[in-house]
């Protein structure tokens, strides 16, 4: 099974700052990885897929980079709406089973 | 545009079932492959299983693997998913979840709002 680790665990920044998640797998995923965002008691949101392409109507401000084990989502200005837990994803090609990774609370500092 | 819709919270007791269904509305059933995942409070998301279409069967996390039955009413385009053995740890919110916009299921863009199962005595 790939295990994804996220870092950090939790981050505190401010409006305006740049965030900066990062997730690691433990054998290649190739570029077969997504980030999600969850706000408390809601479902997760799609954000990132195929590690750079935005979902549908997700802001420019978010951005996926990365391939093979290291993945990073950058937040260019955080906005106050952004203070979330966000979910690296990835699906493995056979058998085709998925895992998520801890999570990375971001919280206003 | 797609809607999935679960079934209301449960109560269950250590070593009972549970059974949670998500109502397809938007597209047919058929036209996706549905997956559960599942979250623990304060906890992170724990994929359950879901439909591969490449070779037309449901695949499980070795995890669940003997206890979770997932299932599809295509002709009410309902997905179910049913815990059995039910222990304290199994106390979670429950999503079905699945991917249209994303080739090859490889993300899920539309999920459900959720069934939070409670495993008590």
């Amino acid at each position: 099974e790939i295990v994804l680790t996220q870092s950090p665990a939790t981050l505190s920044l401010s409006p305006g700052e740049r965030a900066t998640l990062s997730c690691r797998a433990s054998q290649s995923v190739s570029s077969y990885l997504a980030w999600y965002q969850q706000k408390p008691g809601q479902a997760p949101r799609l954000l990132i897929y195929d590690a750079s392409n935005r979902a549908t109507g997700i802001p420019a401000r978010f951005s996926g980079s990365g391939s093979g084990t290291d993945f990073t989502l950058t937040i260019s200005s955080l906005e106050p709406e952004d203070f979330a837990v966000y979910y690296c994803q990835q699906r493995s090609n056979w058998p085709p089973l998925y895992t998520f990774g801890q999570g990375t609370k971001l919280e206003i500092k | 545009q797609v809607q999935l819709v679960q079934s209301g919270a449960e109560v269950k007791k250590p070593g009972a079932s549970v059974k949670v269904s998500c109502k397809v509305s938007g597209y047919t059933l058929t036209e996706l492959s549905m997956h559960w995942v599942r979250q623990a409070p304060g906890k992170g998301l724990e994929w359950m299983g879901g439909f591969d279409p490449e070779d037309g069967e449901t695949i499980y996390a070795q995890k669940f693997q003997g206890r979770v039955t997932m299932t599809e009413d295509t002709s009410t385009d309902t997905a179910y998913m049913e815990l059995s053995s039910l222990r304290s740890e199994d106390t979670a919110v429950y999503y079905c979840a699945t991917g249209i916009a994303v080739a090859g299921n490889r993300a899920f863009d539309i999920w459900g709002q959720g069934t939070m199962v409670t495993v008590s005595s």
